[in-house]
């Protein structure tokens, strides 16, 4: 089973700044793998797939790049709608696997 | 527009079954693979389950293995999830995911508002 790790836990920015989203796989995953955000008692959104695609009516100001084991998601400009859950998930093999999550708070 | 709703969670018994539903419309149902995804209460996302498009493959995460059974009626535009020998550690909230047409261990582009499973005496 392929590890997700996803750093920080926790990034504390205030609208209008950029964050930058860490997530590292225990082995290669090619370029198979997403990114979801959650809010509170809601279900996840799909924001980015295949490490670098945008999902259907993302805005632009979200960006994924990376491959092999290590993938960033960049917002570029925070807004107050973004401050929320992240979860990296790849799709390489069975089983596919997500990653721990990243809260990003309002600071 | 996509929709996807859950129904037939709820408290069970520890040992008991339970039968999830998902009923989907805006889409060709058959034309994708099918998941079902959890969240246990404060905690991540766990994949539970997949089902290819004419249910003929099945994949399912370690620990519901011969517990848990994955199936679909494309008539009814339905995806199913039955549950048994329920364990505390299955509470959560189970949600219904498409995965894209063409993929198949895919990521997900839809998904349902989730319906909550609680395992407890």
């Amino acid at each position: 089973e392929i590890v997700l790790t996803q750093s920080p836990a926790t990034l504390s920015l205030s609208p209008g700044e950029r964050a930058t989203l860490s997530c590292r796989a225990s082995q290669s995953v090619s370029s198979y793998l997403a990114w979801y955000q959650q809010k509170p008692g809601q279900a996840p959104k799909l924001l980015i797939y295949d490490a670098s695609h945008r999902a259907t009516g993302i805005p632009a100001r979200f960006s994924g790049s990376g491959s092999g084991t290590d993938f960033t998601l960049t917002i570029s400009s925070l807004e107050p709608e973004d401050f929320a859950v992240y979860y990296c998930q790849h799709r390489s093999n069975w089983p596919p696997t997500f990653g721990q999550g990243t809260r990003l708070e309002i600071k | 527009e996509v929709q996807l709703v859950e129904s037939g969670g709820g408290l069970v018994q520890p040992g008991g079954s339970l039968r999830l539903s998902c009923a989907v419309s805006g889409f060709t149902f058959s034309n994708h693979w099918m998941s079902w995804v959890r969240q246990a209460p404060g905690k991540g996302l766990e994949w539970v389950a997949n089902i290819k498009k004419d249910g003929s493959e099945k994949y399912y995460v370690d620990s519901v293995k011969a517990r848990f059974t994955i199936s679909r009626d494309n008539a009814k535009d339905s995806l199913y999830l039955q549950m048994s020998s329920l364990r505390a550690d299955d509470t959560a909230v189970y949600y219904c995911a498409r995965v894209p047409a063409g993929a198949v261990a895919g990521h997900f582009d839809y998904w349902g508002q989730g319906t909550l499973v609680t395992v407890s005496s």
